[in-house]
């Protein structure tokens, strides 16, 4: 799987819009891009994940640039409980049983400000 | 939220024990992983399942068996415990092997070892 690259920790206020960053630069034309994120003593959750065009859902978008080195994902009106640390994966597909995992990096801490 | 049940949810123990955690889904999701996560690592898969009585190792996999015997129930067993095992230890389930299909996660046993 390709590796990610995203900062360590970002700060928001509580109602504005959260964009975190993710590059992949090295990234392959097969690869989906996977968003999770992991608030404290739980299990990561699902947010999105894309392949080449813009998605949205109920949580959050998700912009991949169209060469696909990098994406953000945006939280559209941030609220306190919106703070985690977020993961972005990259991932591809397994046409036969292999060693199907998903590759955690560190994340980002976001945080969001009252 | 998937219906992914972990137990326990905290135990400690000693040195040279046996553990068996245990992971119940009413999903009926035919894939099923064992993932630990410590400070600096991420999460990391040990085992995996694709099917009743079906497993695979990941690539933290030594010092752990798993077992599946019904399609709800995966359990990883440590035959005799050592303090390197001590983590919090997470469950994950999948409807389909292909990579398009998140995987959601339990909320963790966190495990103690003396």
């Amino acid at each position: 799987d390709a590796k990610t690259t995203q900062p360590t920790s970002m700060d928001c206020a509580e109602g504005r819009a959260a964009n975190l960053p993710c590059n992949h630069s090295t990234i392959s034309g097969n690869e989906y891009v996977y968003w999770y994120r992991q608030i404290h003593s739980q299990g990561p959750q699902y947010i999105i994940h894309g392949l080449k065009n813009n998605e949205t859902n109920e949580m959050a978008s998700l912009i991949i640039t169209e060469d696909r080195k990098s994406s953000t994902l945006i939280l559209p009106h941030a609220t306190l409980r919106d703070t985690a640390v977020y993961y972005c994966i990259v991932r591809v597909p397994l046409s036969n049983f292999g060693n199907e995992k998903l590759t955690f990096g560190t994340g980002t801490r976001l945080t969001i400000i009252p | 939220d998937a219906g992914i049940t972990q137990s326990p949810r905290h135990k400690v123990t000693e040195t040279g024990t046996p553990v068996t955690l245990r992971c119940h889904q009413t999903e009926n999701h035919r894939y099923m992983y064992w993932y630990r996560q410590d400070p600096g690592h991420g999460l990391r898969l040990i085992h995996y399942s694709y099917g009743v009585k079906d497993t695979d190792k990941g690539e933290v996999s030594d010092g752990y068996s798993v077992s599946r015997s019904k399609t709800e129930d995966f359990l990883l067993t440590l035959e005799s415990a050592t303090s390197s095992q001590t983590s919090v230890y997470f469950c994950a389930i999948s409807d389909s092997f292909r990579a398009i299909q998140p995987q959601h996660f339990g909320d963790g046993t966190r495990l103690s070892i003396l």
